[in-house]
């Protein structure tokens, strides 16, 4: 069974501080990693991952996949309160890319 | 351009009807995916569509449920006689291409509500 694996549940921070959000999975046929911010109803898409040990960057948010050990990270830095969010991690699977989504981190930044 | 949207925002029905709900993709995206979110789940796969042909209907709970998709645009799930459990938030997503890599844009959801 397909399995996507987030840690850790839940964290709260200060302003400024580095997170680190994980994800590790066990999925038959990967075909891509995706990262989605969910702060009301839409998850917002963040990264999409194929490709081993090549970091994408936007702004202050950074993501990176070990396919060799089945996980990803995603790495805030200089956090701001408008990150407090739900992270979402999800793997797509080769035929038809339906999205296994793991239960999600939620983070809360504090000013 | 316009996003993914979805019709009503909100539906409150009585246990044993039947509910209807709609999916406006991305204009040109191929692929479409209907996905549920109970409360503090996760979201959970249901259906998706490549145009109009359904490939994989394994996430449908029950046979209550149906989703059709007409002119490789707009989708209905539908949800017949409609029980306590199925009270979530349905999210509908496209993508560009089916299949492969490729990203899936949300919409707003469908947050349902039985009582």
């Amino acid at each position: 069974e397909d399995k996507v694996v987030q840690s850790p549940l839940s964290l709260v921070v200060h302003e400024g501080d580095t997170v680190t959000l994980n994800c590790s999975y066990e999925v038959t046929n990967f075909r891509s990693l995706l990262w989605y911010k969910q702060e009301k109803k839409a998850p917002t898409f963040l990264f999409m991952l194929t490709s081993s040990g090549i970091e994408k960057k936007s702004g202050r948010l950074s993501s990176i996949l070990d396919k060799k050990e089945l996980f990803s990270i995603l790495n805030i830095t200089a956090t701001q309160t408008g990150d407090s969010a739900v992270y979402l991690c999800a793997v797509g699977k080769a035929a038809g890319n339906k999205l296994t989504f793991g239960g999600g981190t939620r983070v809360l930044v504090k000013p | 351009g316009a996003g993914v949207s979805q019709s009503p925002s909100n539906k409150v029905t009585e246990k044993g009807k039947d509910v209807e709900l709609r999916c406006d993709p991305i204009s040109g995206h191929t692929a479409l995916y209907w996905y549920r979110q109970s409360l503090g789940q996760g979201l959970e796969f249901l259906i998706y569509f490549q145009g109009n042909s359904a490939p994989d209907k394994s996430g449908l709970p029950s046979d209550r449920f149906s989703a059709e998709r007409t002119g490789g645009s707009v989708s209905t799930l539908t949800i017949q006689r409609t029980q306590q459990e199925d009270s979530a938030v349905y999210l509908c997503a496209s993508s560009p291409r089916w299949g492969g890599s490729s990203e899936q844009y949300f919409g707003p959801g469908t947050r349902l509500t039985v009582t």
